[in-house]
């Protein structure tokens, strides 16, 4: 498996303003994903993060809303930008085990857009 | 496009009893079929996960079996016990990394 750890683990934020969440893994890992979870719902994927290259966008999802960082092959943010209150949800950050497709995730992050 | 169904979508069984979830994927070219457990505020946690090679797998409660003609999969919980309590996920992995989700199943346990 993989120890993963997110930044900050939940949030209150004011509309209009941004949030980034950070994502810690303890061992180097090629694939890193954003996903959101609305309460009660299913994962939705937002973006695959691959260090050293640009982060590929599920449709719906935008780099503009959501840019995210992947300075090396431990670490990713993922930034909430110009947030609303329909941005209120849980972030999970997840990293494949490429040789074994299996992937973990962080803990969460519980956004609450007022 | 790619499309994985869950069902049902709440199953409450009482305790001891089994439980069973069910799968189908979209597309034959899937080949690995994890499934994760999530309580309630917590993480989703991979439980078992089985790939296109085999039918069957066992983990001792566990078990999670594949109908590639068929195209689906099914988590079965013997003996269930008041911490299965939780929402279950399965997914499909397509292409070269995406997993594509079913939309859950809280299993209630019921004393």
């Amino acid at each position: 498996s993989a120890v993963i750890s997110q930044k900050p683990s939940r949030d209150i934020c004011q509309r209009g303003t941004s949030l980034t969440i950070q994502c810690q893994v303890d061992s180097q890992v090629t694939m890193m994903f954003w996903y959101r979870q609305q309460p009660g719902q299913s994962l939705t994927l937002i973006a695959t993060a691959n260090q050293g290259s640009e982060a590929t966008y599920e449709s719906g999802f935008v780099i503009d809303k959501f840019p995210i960082s992947r300075p090396n092959l431990t670490f990713s943010t993922l930034t909430v930008s110009n947030m609303s209150p329909e941005d209120s949800s849980i972030y999970l950050c997840s990293v494949e085990k490429r040789s074994y497709n299996e992937q973990f995730f962080g803990p969460g992050t519980r956004l609450t857009v007022l | 496009g790619e499309n994985v169904e869950q069902h049902p979508s709440t199953l409450s069984v009482q305790e001891g009893d089994s439980a069973v979830i069910k799968c189908t994927y979209s597309d034959s070219a899937s080949n690995y079929f994890p499934w994760y457990k999530q309580e309630l505020g917590k993480r989703p946690q991979l439980i078992i996960d089985i790939r296109s090679n085999v039918g069957e797998k066992k983990d001792q409660r566990i078990a999670v079996t594949l109908n590639k003609t068929a195209k689906h999969f099914s988590l079965h919980i013997t003996e269930t016990q008041p911490e299965d309590s939780a929402v279950y996920f399965c997914a499909a992995h397509f292409g070269n990394y995406q997993l594509i989700w079913g939309a859950g199943t809280k299993l209630i346990i019921k004393p």
